[in-house]
């Protein structure tokens, strides 16, 4: 069964730090997306993709956090510099465009901000 | 900004029970509903979405959508203790989640 690919799936690092993660969403599916979940909260969306165009990044902190999908199939989410508050789960999600009923997550990776 | 309610729990039901699982909603031109059950650690998964007004059923689950009300409803049926499980309820478009239920089935 296809799934999408997270790495790595916990990391650690100290305040002002850079970090990124990488995405590899179910082949086919032209959307992305990448939440941050907060422990004890719902996810929250931060960027979505279709194809390599962004469609909405109006909840990703831009003064520290990017995202790219260069050629519209994986995709990696930084963060420069990391702050406490940043510890989180960063969830990967594909599904086909536009079709949200299709959307599977990845595994998440899990950051803890030192 | 939409905004997506729900009672964090948890909500404790016996095996065998029905456990009713809520979510209120404050856009009211919203069409589709979305719920998730997420395990402890794990990322969630997609279990029912809903576009229409009434019942919505698949297997054990059945969502129910009050557009009149705002709400919509997540029922599982003779519930185990393996739907022990966050609940997350959605609305798109950009997947405004909830908070979440924690629903804890005894045996």
């Amino acid at each position: 069964e296809a799934e999408v690919a997270q790495s790595p799936r916990y990391k650690i690092t100290e305040k002002s730090q850079a970090v990124a993660f990488w995405c590899d969403p179910i082949s086919g599916h032209a959307t992305l997306y990448w939440y941050r979940q907060i422990l004890g909260q719902g996810p929250e969306l931060l960027v979505q993709f279709q194809d390599e165009s962004v469609v909405d990044d109006s909840q990703l902190p831009k003064d520290r956090f990017s995202a790219e999908r260069l050629k519209g199939v994986d995709s990696t989410l930084k963060i420069q510099p990391a702050e406490l508050g940043d510890s989180a789960m960063y969830l990967c999600a594909s599904s086909l465009a536009g079709a949200l009923e299709t959307q599977y997550f990845g595994p998440g990776t899990r950051l803890l901000v030192l | 900004q939409k905004e997506v309610e729900q009672n964090s729990g948890p909500l404790s039901v016996p095996e065998g029970a029905i456990a009713s699982l809520n979510c209120t909603y404050s856009d009211r031109g919203s069409q589709s509903f979305f719920w998730y059950r997420q395990y402890s650690g794990k990322s969630p998964e997609l279990i029912m979405f809903i576009y229409s007004n009434g019942d919505k059923e698949d297997g054990r689950f059945t969502a129910q959508l009050n557009k009149a009300s705002q709400y919509v409803s997540l029922l599982i049926r003779d519930s185990q203790p393996s739907d022990s499980a966050t609940y997350l309820c959605a609305v798109p478009d950009k997947l405004i989640f909830g908070t979440g239920t924690r629903l804890q089935v005894f045996p």
